[in-house]
Parts: C-alpha cells; sequence; structure tokens
C-alpha cells in the first residue's frame, strides 16, 4: 500500500498569511494526487486534482504542485473561510489512501 | 446539480449487519465511478470501497475485505454498502462520493454493545 504522509500536523497562521502544506507519498504516484479540504462536522471539500488542477468554483489563492512523491499545497493569502483541516490522497493504485491531514488553526 | 444522500446508518451491535444507501441525482449515474469513505470519530479520512459505472471492477480497503460488499443500481441511480460482520472499529461516518469531486452529507455507523 502507498502510505501518504502530510506535514505539519497543525500549523498556526494569521488572516492573509501565505501557508504552504506538504504530502509525501511512499513511491511514486506521479500526478495522481488530490487534496481535500473539511471544516468541522462537514463533508471533505475537493480543492485540487492531478496535483495541481484546480476544481472548478475553488479560489485561486489555492495552488498545488509537485509530481513523483513530493507534493505541495499552497495558500496564497489565507482567508477566515480558509482554517480547516486538509487531507491529501493518492489514487493512483489501490488500495486508495488518505495523508492523516494538517489542521490549520488561528494564530 | 449533482446530489448524494446517504441512509441507512444506526447503531449496530458487535457482529451484526447493516447496509448503507447513496441516492444520486443531477448526474448520469451510470458513467461515473463511485467510493465509499469512511471517517471515525475525530480521526482522519479512509477510503472504503470503489465500483466502476458499469459495475465492472470493484476494490476493497484491507480492513473491509471480506466483510463489506459494494454494488450500485444504475436504473435507480442507488449505491450502495453492504456490512457485515461489523466491529466497534467500523463505528465512524461513511460518505458516498461521485469520484471523489462531490460527497454526500454522510452517514453515521455506531458499532456498540
Amino acid at each position: 500500500d502507498i502510505q501518504m504522509t502530510q506535514s505539519p500536523s497543525s500549523v498556526s497562521a494569521s488572516v492573509g498569511d501565505r501557508v504552504t502544506l506538504t504530502c509525501r507519498a511512499s513511491r511514486d504516484i506521479s500526478n495522481y494526487l488530490a487534496w481535500f479540504q473539511q471544516k468541522p462536522g462537514k463533508a471533505p471539500k475537493s480543492l485540487i486534482y492531478a496535483a495541481s488542477k484546480l476544481q472548478s468554483g475553488i479560489p485561486s489563492r489555492f495552488s498545488g504542485s509537485g509530481s513523483g512523491t513530493d507534493f505541495t499545497l499552497t495558500v496564497s493569502s489565507l482567508q477566515p473561510e480558509d482554517f480547516a483541516t486538509y487531507y491529501c490522497h493518492q489514487y493512483n493504485s489501490f488500495p486508495r489512501t488518505f495523508g492523516q491531514g494538517t489542521k490549520v488553526e488561528i494564530k | 446539480q449533482v446530489q448524494l444522500v446517504e441512509s441507512g446508518g444506526g447503531l449496530v451491535k458487535p457482529g451484526g449487519s447493516l447496509r448503507l444507501s447513496c441516492a444520486a441525482s443531477g448526474f448520469i449515474f451510470r458513467d461515473y465511478f463511485m467510493s465509499w469513505i469512511r471517517q471515525a470519530p475525530g480521526k482522519g479520512l479512509e477510503w472504503v470501497a470503489y465500483i466502476h459505472g458499469d459495475g465492472s471492477s470493484i476494490y476493497y480497503a484491507d480492513s473491509v475485505k471480506g466483510r463489506f460488499t459494494v454494488s450500485r443500481d444504475n436504473a435507480n441511480d442507488l449505491l450502495y454498502l453492504e456490512m457485515n460482520s461489523l466491529r466497534a472499529e467500523d463505528t465512524a461516518v461513511y460518505y458516498c462520493a461521485r469520484r471523489l469531486e462531490y460527497w454526500g452529507q454522510g452517514t453515521l455507523v455506531t458499532v456498540s454493545s
């Protein structure tokens, strides 16, 4: 199985900050990587697929990059509604796997 | 618009069974693979199962293989998850998702005596 490791586990940031989250795969997954945002009590929301493609309706302050084993999600200027938990997900092979999540908290 | 509505969750004793349903609307159901993902209380996301649009390919997480069965009714736009031999560690909110682009609101399954 492919293990997905996210870092950091949590980060404290202020509105307007640039934040970069990292996701590492235990082996090459090409660009079969997605990012999700989840707020408490809500279903996850798809942000990015194919490592860098923004889902429709997602603000351009979100961006993704990487390929192979190392990936990043960047929020260029944090907004109040961006405080949430973010998960990466590989869909290169079965079983599909998620990272453990990174919680973005208000400083 | 795309809508996914799960149902069938509830309280069940260890060793018991439950069938979850996911009613889809707003898209051509048979054209999309579907997945089940779960989230234990206070924990992260765990992928559970995948089924191709025509049901020809099915995959499971090791943690549920042999106990859970995913199926679909393309005539009625329904996705199912049959769960048998339930364990306490199966307690979670279960989400259905269309290609993981769109997710339902989830249904809570609690396995407890």
